[in-house]
């Protein structure tokens, strides 16, 4: 089945820098990679997503990456706020049952003020 | 349409005893999706359904644990003979069923076997 490993599991930066997180996977017919973030309580929540046809996506102050040939995937965040503290999850799945998604472990992103 | 609703929010429950948790999907979304999130690690898959029928269900479903989505509509997950390490966030999605569209995530069921 597939594997999903995600680095780092903390980041600190201050604000206003950037943030990277990265995750590699291993099923080579996953071709869906969602984001999520997590905040104390609630449930996750996608803030970007890439498939596998492209090799970059962008909105706003959040890009994503996937190198399909090294099966990675990147997630960067910039000019971060303290609001963008939270725990953020990569995901990896296939087109034709995107909710049935491996996670990472997360990592828990704090910016500070 | 408020999203994928979820009840109750949080459950605190006896070893041994059974609980269910409901979830109201978002509207005409043909699939379900039930998840388990332990605390520092990413939800885990538990089972899904398209419509009324379960398609899939997790090695981690084991027997104890029972989901139900009788007219394709809201879907209940129950335990039964809770254990400790059934303390965890069991999270329910939706999607509308097509390629390439993407599942929305309810707040979850926190529950804690005591």
């Amino acid at each position: 089945g597939e594997n999903v490993e995600q680095h780092p599991s903390t980041l600190s930066v201050q604000e206003g820098d950037s943030a990277v997180i990265k995750c590699t996977y291993s099923d080579s017919a996953s071709n869906y990679f969602p984001w999520y973030k997590q905040e104390l309580g609630k449930g996750p929540q996608l803030i970007i997503d890439i498939r596998s046809n492209v090799g970059e996506k962008k909105d706003q102050r959040i890009a994503v990456t996937l190198n399909k040939t090294a099966k990675h995937f990147s997630l960067h965040i910039t000019e971060t706020q303290p609001e963008d503290s939270a725990v953020y999850f990569c995901a990896a799945s296939r087109n034709t049952n995107a909710g049935k998604s491996t996670f990472g472990d997360g990592t828990t992103l704090t910016v500070k003020p | 349409d408020t999203g994928v609703s979820q009840d109750p929010r949080h459950k605190i429950t006896k070893r041994g005893q059974n609980v269910t948790f409901r979830c109201d999907p978002i509207s005409e979304h043909n699939r379900l999706y039930w998840y388990r999130q332990t605390l520092g690690q990413g939800p885990e898959f538990l089972t899904y359904f398209q419509n009324e029928a379960q398609l899939e269900k997790s090695r981690l479903l084991s027997d104890r644990f029972s989901a139900e989505r009788p007219k394709g509509s809201f879907s209940t997950l129950e335990i039964q003979r809770t254990e400790q390490g059934d303390s965890a966030m069991y999270l329910c999605a939706s999607s509308p069923g097509q390629e390439d569209t993407e599942a929305f995530f309810g707040q979850g069921t926190r529950l804690t076997v005591v």
